[in-house]
């Protein structure tokens, strides 16, 4: 099953809303990362927030990470109908030992919306 | 251009093929991941390569190989395709074998198989 659950599946908004994206995980990390993928296009990267941060911005972007509740939000403000596409949220898990797998592990996504 | 480079970016085969999908990492990456991409299973994470070295494995079919160059550039092999194999292949790359920053990914190749 996929280490990272995205909620809500969809989601639509005005232009000028904000929209809230969520991402519940199962086992611990060693960061979590935020991509975008426009419809049949390549993911690009977002941002990454590693286990030991709470929150981190990025331009109208600010993600939260809660590693006792495993979960972290997308928080895109002020959307515009440019950011219409899927967020997928993906975490780098941690070994026994500490040590990390080496590769992401995918959410099922977003589906955002933003009418003009 | 996010620096990775994909061919072909479309592939149209019948069952029992074989296709190799292409993929050129961005320059100075050393890490390549392969994914795959459908609407039932979403993105699933096939193998990584680090400095032309296997580093990890995930759901990937024994009828599926890969590997990566000494120039760094990686193919992936789909052999005895089926129609379940349609789907968008994706490579990604990133510049040590860690997830310490982000993937920077390629554009995709869109299989079809008939």
């Amino acid at each position: 099953s996929q280490q990272g659950e995205e909620d809500p599946q969809a989601l639509s908004i005005q232009e000028g809303e904000n929209a809230t994206m969520n991402c519940s995980y199962k086992t611990s990390i060693n960061n979590l990362q935020w991509y975008r993928q426009n419809s049949g296009r390549g993911l690009v990267h977002l941002i990454l927030i590693r286990s030991n941060e709470r929150e981190k911005h990025s331009g109208r972007l600010r993600v939260t990470l809660d590693t006792s509740k495993k979960s972290s939000s997308l928080l895109i403000t002020a959307s515009r109908a440019a950011d219409t596409a899927s967020y997928f949220c993906a975490t780098d898990l941690l070994l026994a030992g500490g040590t990390s797998y080496g590769k992401l592990t995918f959410g099922q996504g977003t589906i955002l919306t933003v009418h003009p | 251009d996010s620096g990775v480079t994909q061919t072909p970016k479309h592939l149209i085969t019948a069952t029992g093929q074989r296709v190799t999908l292409r993929c050129s990492p961005r320059s100075g990456d050393l890490s390549v991941y392969w994914y795959q991409q459908s609407l039932d299973q979403g993105l699933q994470f096939l193998i990584h390569y680090y400095n032309g070295e296997e580093r990890a494995k995930g759901n990937i079919l024994e009828r599926f190989s890969a590997q990566q160059f000494p120039d760094l550039h990686s193919e992936l092999n789909l052999s005895s395709l089926e129609l379940g194999d349609s789907a968008l292949y994706f490579c990604a790359s990133s510049r040590g074998g860690r997830t310490k920053a982000g993937y920077t990914f390629g554009s995709g190749t869109r299989l079809t198989v008939v």
